[in-house]
């Protein structure tokens, strides 16, 4: 497609339930980021996926959080055991494998955990 | 990770240049300069990025300082829509590609 496309848009859960945010990248991107915006506050780095490498998890708050991506396109985001402070706008970018490129960011998907 | 420091906030009139500083005194030879902005309730958004000249496009210039150890993104007339947090980054092999965003400079534009 044009652009990143991320689904839901908005998402109202329980807590305690499992979530799953979808990412779908711009065709040809190799590299895909997920990261996450609390209300008022700046943007936290979750987790990058290049092509076949080992995705770098360093961002992940818990082990509650988790993503894969197939087929090196489409990636899934699952938060397990939804809390309130998960609450945030995740974002979801892509972006070709190279310094000299610049990312391609998704509109987000607002979770509200109640 | 090389760091970055902007002002908290700027503010400008409408159609007035704008000229957003970033310092980046700890650079190394490989990283490249990179500005976002995320404009009120949106994701954000790509500007420009260099490495050593200046550059330009349709949204803005970027002016590398010689020594690189500063940058400053130049929106030529400023418009309502300008409105955004603006995010100075840079870029390196180090970082694993992932964009570290720090605080950025709240830009107001005024009419």
């Amino acid at each position: 497609g044009a652009g990143v496309s991320q689904s839901p848009s908005n998402k109202v859960t329980e807590k305690g339930k499992d979530v799953e945010l979808r990412c779908d990248p711009i065709s040809g991107h190799t590299a895909l980021y997920w990261y996450r915006q609390s209300l008022g506050q700046g943007l936290e780095f979750l987790i990058y996926f290049q092509g076949n490498s080992a995705p770098d998890k360093s961002g992940l708050p818990s082990d509650r959080f988790s993503a894969e991506r197939t087929g090196g396109s489409v990636s899934t985001l699952t938060i397990q055991r939804t809390q309130q402070e998960d609450s945030a706008v995740y974002l979801c970018a892509s972006s070709r494998a190279s310094l000299n490129y610049g990312y391609t960011f998704g509109s987000g998907t607002r979770l509200t955990v109640v | 990770d090389a760091k970055t420091t902007q002002p908290n906030s700027m503010e400008s009139n409408e159609e007035e240049p704008v000229h957003l500083p970033c310092n980046h005194s700890t650079i190394s030879g490989t990283d490249y300069i990179h500005w976002y902005r995320q404009l009120p309730s949106q994701g954000p958004e790509y500007v420009i990025h260099g490495l050593t000249s200046n550059v330009n496009n349709r949204m803005a210039s970027l002016a590398i300082a010689e020594d690189r150890k500063s940058s400053t993104l130049i929106l030529h007339r400023a418009t309502l829509r300008d409105a955004a947090v603006y995010y100075c980054i840079l870029r390196d092999v180090d970082s694993g590609y992932a964009l570290n965003f720090g605080k950025g400079t709240s830009l107001l534009v005024t009419p």
